[in-house]
């Protein structure tokens, strides 16, 4: 299917357990994102990358680690959840270089850590 | 800092006029982004400006004023499926979004 997908897209993990979050893109975009999004609060970015093999840090990175091997697919993993990190997490892309082409959202994950 | 500001909830009428503010302080401006998004689902691009004035897409209208710090978001003709939130979003010098916690719009019948 052509787009942005996410899987799982709902999860109940443990506090303390690894998981991780896949994202996969058919456009061939150079830009992804994650985002985390609450309740009062806007988006968040917690990682970005630019191309593959070139990661970044966002706003909220702490917790979280990303890895970018193909174009296509851009993992996020809880490396040990806590329950702060209960959130709802959105995957994005984007084209181009230094322009502010829009975004595209995949359709999220719901995480629960309890 | 960097600061998005939008209200929080709006109530309107079907089939009357809504207006949606957006005032923002960035480190560098590279345009700003309407996104709308129901419950449950994901953002979904509404429209851009990067220079001053307004950008008319339907029942869908921009506008921005940078001198201001300022944008609004006009929805004409209201309709049930308008009932979403509204996020403004700036890009800043390094081309990343920075985004306002959004503004849920009620339609009322």
């Amino acid at each position: 299917d052509a787009g942005i997908t996410q899987s799982p897209r709902y999860k109940i993990t443990e506090t303390g357990r690894q998981v991780t979050l896949m994202c996969h893109q058919t456009w061939s975009h150079s830009y992804m994102f994650w985002y985390r999004q609450d309740l009062g609060h806007g988006l968040r970015l917690i990682y970005y990358s630019a191309a593959a093999d070139i990661t970044d840090k966002g706003e909220v990175p702490d917790g979280y680690v990303v890895s970018r091997s193909k174009t296509e697919n851009f993992p996020l993993t809880l490396e040990s959840a806590t329950r702060s990190q209960t959130s709802v997490y959105f995957c994005a892309s984007r084209d181009g270089t230094g322009e502010a082409y829009e975004q595209y959202f995949g359709p999220g994950t719901r995480l629960t850590v309890t | 800092g960097q600061n998005i500001d939008q209200p929080t909830e709006m109530t309107a009428t079907e089939g009357a006029i809504v207006q949606i503010n957006c005032t923002y302080q960035t480190s560098g401006f590279n345009g700003l982004f309407w996104y709308q998004q129901h419950a449950g689902e994901a953002p979904t691009f509404l429209s851009y400006n990067v220079l001053d004035g307004l950008e008319e897409k339907g029942r869908f209208s921009s506008f921005l004023s940078r001198s201001k710090g300022y944008s609004y978001l006009l929805l004409k003709e209201l309709q049930m499926k308008d009932s979403a939130s509204y996020l403004c979003a700036v890009s800043d010098s390094n081309y990343q979004l920075i985004w306002g916690a959004g503004t849920k719009l009620i339609i009322k019948p």
